[in-house]
């Protein structure tokens, strides 16, 4: 039964290398969410994507963020240039193709970026 | 706008005591939909309750509650007799159809129960 997988868990970058976050969705869900988690702080929205396609960006930074989701293969988040300031826990969520915006979305594990 | 209130950033409880955690939410919307989730210290988001803003019935899941109220805009949740297992943070989330499948979270409750 696998759920939503997100690899790595843990990840270690020094300041300006590049970070790439992977997420597998479940079975049968063709929507992919990444959500941000910062010290102390709730969960924000940064991008929702489906395959070959980015639905709602309007959560991701504007610069050296960006998020693919392609034919094949898991959906990929990729910070370029990483600051201490991108140190966080990003969190990847599927849900099935959504008849409406009232469906579950279901986590991953969380994919922890430490920026040193 | 979309915006969703924890107020209580922490509680401790002894075990076996009864604790409610409080959710506020505002929007304009008539239909949308309310979640919680779960974030126990390995950190991963565990799914607990979906509610659609029609459904005002309240929910029992074994020692979980919840309590919501659109005359208040609160969507409390309540755990009974709580264990050591119960310590996590707990996040209350809003959704809505007008505003995409963007989730809107709390800034979360971190419940510590005591043995």
């Amino acid at each position: 039964n696998a759920g939503v997988m997100q690899n790595p868990r843990h990840l270690v970058r020094r300041r300006g290398q590049e970070a790439r976050l992977r997420c597998s969705p479940m079975k049968g869900h063709s929507h992919v969410y990444w959500y941000r988690q910062l010290p102390e702080e709730g969960l924000k929205f940064m991008v929702y994507l489906q395959k070959e396609n980015i639905i709602d960006e309007s959560g991701m930074p504007k610069e050296r963020f960006s998020a693919e989701f392609p034919k094949e293969g898991p959906s990929i988040l990729r910070i370029q240039q990483v600051v201490r300031g991108d140190s966080a826990a990003y969190f990847c969520a599927s849900s099935p193709p959504a008849q409406s915006s009232g469906n579950t979305i279901y986590f991953g594990e969380g994919s922890w970026l430490t920026v040193v | 706008a979309q915006k969703v209130t924890q107020a209580q950033t922490e509680i401790s409880v002894v075990e076996k005591e009864d604790v409610t955690l409080d959710c506020v939410y505002e929007t304009r919307d008539t239909t949308y939909y309310l979640f919680w989730y779960k974030q126990p210290p390995s950190g991963e988001l565990v799914f607990l309750i979906r509610r659609n803003s029609f459904d005002e019935q309240n929910e029992i899941s074994g020692r979980y509650s919840w309590n919501f109220q659109k005359s208040t805009s609160s969507f409390n949740f309540t755990i009974t007799a709580s264990q050591v297992v119960d310590s996590a943070v707990y996040f209350c989330a809003l959704s809505a159809p007008r505003t995409g499948n963007q989730f809107y979270f709390g800034t979360g409750t971190s419940l510590t129960v005591i043995p």
